[in-house]
């Protein structure tokens, strides 16, 4: 079964930092990209970052670049998000999820991250 | 900025909806790399379409996908009291920012 585990979320003040991992299984993340999505409390989806599966191509939301890193290990069949310089606006479930084509087919259940002071 | 959605659609069971997904050419308009979601509250997202009309195994023929110049659009046909939950699209785009969402369509099955 396909599984996709994140970990890593809770309650950081503004400018702190947290790593978000996610660890895969049932299946390699070898070949596959991967992406990060958030939702913030009550709101829509919205797409933070992706990493291509040989990690050599990384993109962002404008909000988030220079901020958050997008990484991976396919030894470890995980990938990893490093949040940095957070805020309030940051706060939301943050979910994992593996490309297929043009969409997202397998995604996790997410971790919760809140930004306060 | 967001792929534009209907707020809140509505049917009664047995009757068919479409959920429209408005963006530009340099991403809906653009290429055929739109898919869309459901997601029932408290729920992960769950793929329904991909590549603007092909659907994940697994998932009822009633869902079909389609797009013309910059809107795609999802249809539900023979609606279900299961089929109430959130729907989104999404796009590859051109942009900086690579792939985005629509702002998701509440849908009521009355």
């Amino acid at each position: 079964e396909v599984q996709l585990v994140e970990s890593g979320g809770g309650l950081v003040q503004p400018g702190g930092s947290l790593r978000l991992s996610c660890a895969a299984s049932g299946f390699s993340i070898t070949g596959y990209w991967m992406s990060w999505v958030r939702q913030a409390p009550g709101k829509g989806l919205e797409w933070v970052a992706n990493i291509k599966s040989d990690g050599s191509e990384r993109y962002y939301v404008d909000s988030v670049k220079g901020r958050f890193t997008i990484s991976r290990d396919n030894g470890k069949n995980s990938v990893y998000l490093q949040m940095n310089s957070l805020r309030v606006e940051d706060t939301a479930m943050f979910h994992c999820a593996k490309h297929m084509a043009s969409g997202f087919d397998y995604w996790g259940q997410g971790t919760l991250v809140t930004v306060s002071s | 900025s967001a792929l534009t959605q209907p707020a809140s659609v509505s049917g009664s069971p047995g009757q068919s909806i479409t959920i429209s997904c408005t963006g530009t050419s340099s991403d809906v308009g653009g290429y055929d790399l739109v898919s869309w979601y459901q997601q029932i509250p408290g729920k992960a997202p769950k793929l329904m379409i991909y590549d603007v009309v092909n659907r994940p195994s697994g998932i009822s023929n009633r869902f079909s996908g389609s797009k013309s110049g910059n809107t795609a659009s999802l249809t539900i046909s023979g609606l279900q009291a299961e089929d109430d939950a959130d729907y989104y699209c999404s796009s590859y785009t051109i942009t900086n920012t690579h792939v985005i969402f629509g702002g998701g369509t509440k849908l009521t099955v009355l």
